[in-house]
């Protein structure tokens, strides 16, 4: 199984910063990398998916690179409505997820 | 409207069973592949399995094989997950999720709590 591993687990952040998160694959995934967002009790939405191509929709202030087996989703300047948790999805082989960045208010 | 709308949370003693449903609305219910993810408490997503709405074909994550079961009614658009065997530690959200035809998940549902306890 490919493992996905997040980082960081936390990140304290105020409005207008400028915030990056990591997110690594045991092995490569070429660029077959999502990002979602979920916030409590919501439904998880897509923010990006092959690695770097914007949802619909999804602000431009978003925006995610990489490939192989290691990507990073920026924010470049963070909104009020950006609090939330953050998780990155590989779909190379099957499918499995980081264990989620939450995104907290400093 | 384009949604998936589950079914509403369920307690369960150690040993039973759970069926959750996923109705899909606004689209054409057969195009799409439907997941299922759960979320333990202070945990991170985990694939449980997926659904081809067309053919009724299945795929399980290894973890859950024997234990879970997802079929579909076409007629109402809706999937469904059951759940043997519950252990205290299949407390979780469950969320359905529906998958493009490039395989990543374009829209979740809301998720379904599931808590089992005795």
């Amino acid at each position: 199984d490919i493992q996905m591993t997040q980082s960081p687990s936390t990140l304290s952040a105020s409005v207008g910063d400028r915030v990056t998160i990591t997110c690594r694959a045991s092995q490569s995934i070429s660029s077959w990398l999502a990002w979602y967002q979920q916030k409590p009790g919501k439904a998880p939405k897509l923010l990006i998916y092959k690695a770097s191509n914007l949802e619909s929709g999804v602000p431009s202030r978003f925006s995610g690179s990489g490939s192989g087996a290691e990507f990073t989703l920026t924010i470049s300047s963070l909104q009020p409505d950006d609090f939330a948790t953050y998780h990155c999805q590989q779909y190379n082989s099957y499918w499995t997820f980081g264990q989620g960045t939450k995104v907290e208010i400093k | 409207q384009v949604q998936l709308v589950q079914s509403g949370a369920e307690v369960k003693e150690p040993g039973a069973s759970v069926k959750v449903s996923c109705k899909a609305s606004g689209y054409t219910f057969t195009a799409y592949y439907m997941h299922w993810v759960r979320q333990a408490p202070g945990q991170g997503l985990e694939w449980v399995g997926w659904i081809n709405p067309n053919s009724g074909g299945t795929i399980y994550a290894q973890k859950f094989q024997g234990r879970v079961t997802m079929t579909r009614d076409t007629s109402i658009s809706t999937v469904y997950m059951e759940l043997t065997r519950l252990r205290t530690d299949d407390t979780a959200v469950y969320h359905c999720a529906r998958q493009t035809s490039d395989w990543y998940f374009d829209l979740w549902g809301r998720g379904t709590l599931v808590t089992v306890s005795s």
